[in-house]
């Protein structure tokens, strides 16, 4: 079975460019989350989607940020205008379900993303 | 809120010997607590999990953590270290009720870097 997929793995970018990452979770996973970590730091939820439902985004810079999953699949986060510091790994997640008996989130390799 | 400890931000063993990576919860409710880990350029893995049933879990690849409600910690323990364990370590916390039992917060990580 296919993990979580995202791309691109890498990518840099000047400030004040858009740019964007996509995610395609594991199949059958109906829950999606995108983290950002910084380096050193531990991951930090931005956003957590129940299907098309964008149920948690308090944590998302909403002026800059932005995020769907339009068909409950896959997922884009973007980012516009890019800033220095938004330089950082973006991870993606999934799990079958939301919370529950301690749910496993399975996490995509991530995008690295530096803002120069 | 719910908050994580982890004691150590480097920890430096030689191969062979006893791994230990501390971690201590803030919650007067004992949460669910995880413990994933990082591989260079990856994404996190599951390690494993506590969520109320025996307390001490036993995990993949020789881990084990106990959970210590006394203490509020759940440290990660390897009899034997590997080569291959040399990696960045998170522990993690979800609450166990209400709305937001599928919100993890990450600790900032542990580096275990093993000696030949």
């Amino acid at each position: 079975e296919a993990g979580v997929v995202q791309s691109p793995r890498y990518k840099i970018i000047e400030k004040k460019q858009p740019v964007a990452f996509w995610c395609n979770p594991i199949s059958g996973h109906n829950t999606l989350y995108w983290y950002l970590q910084n380096l050193g730091q531990g991951p930090e939820l931005l956003i957590r989607y129940e299907n098309e439902e964008a149920v948690d985004d308090s944590q998302l810079p909403k002026d800059r940020f932005s995020a769907e999953r339009l068909k409950g699949v896959d997922s884009t986060l973007k980012i516009q205008p890019a800033e220095l510091g938004d330089s950082a790994v973006y991870l993606c997640a999934s799990s079958l379900i939301s919370g529950g008996y301690g749910n496993e989130q399975f996490f995509g390799p991530g995008t690295r993303l530096t803002v120069l | 809120a719910q908050s994580v400890t982890q004691l150590g931000s480097h920890v430096s063993v030689s191969e062979g010997a006893l791994v230990l990576l501390r971690c201590n919860y803030s919650s007067s409710v004992p949460p669910y607590l995880f413990w994933y880990v990082q591989y260079p350029n990856q994404g996190l893995q599951l390690l494993l999990k506590y969520t109320s049933a025996a307390t001490l879990v036993k995990g993949i690849n020789g881990f084990e953590a106990e959970f210590k409600k006394s203490e509020t910690s759940f440290h990660l323990t390897k009899p034997s270290a590997h080569m291959s364990d040399a990696a960045e370590y998170f522990c993690a916390v979800s609450d166990r009720s209400g709305g937001s039992n599928y919100k993890l917060t990450f600790g900032k990580g542990t580096l275990l870097t093993v000696n030949p």
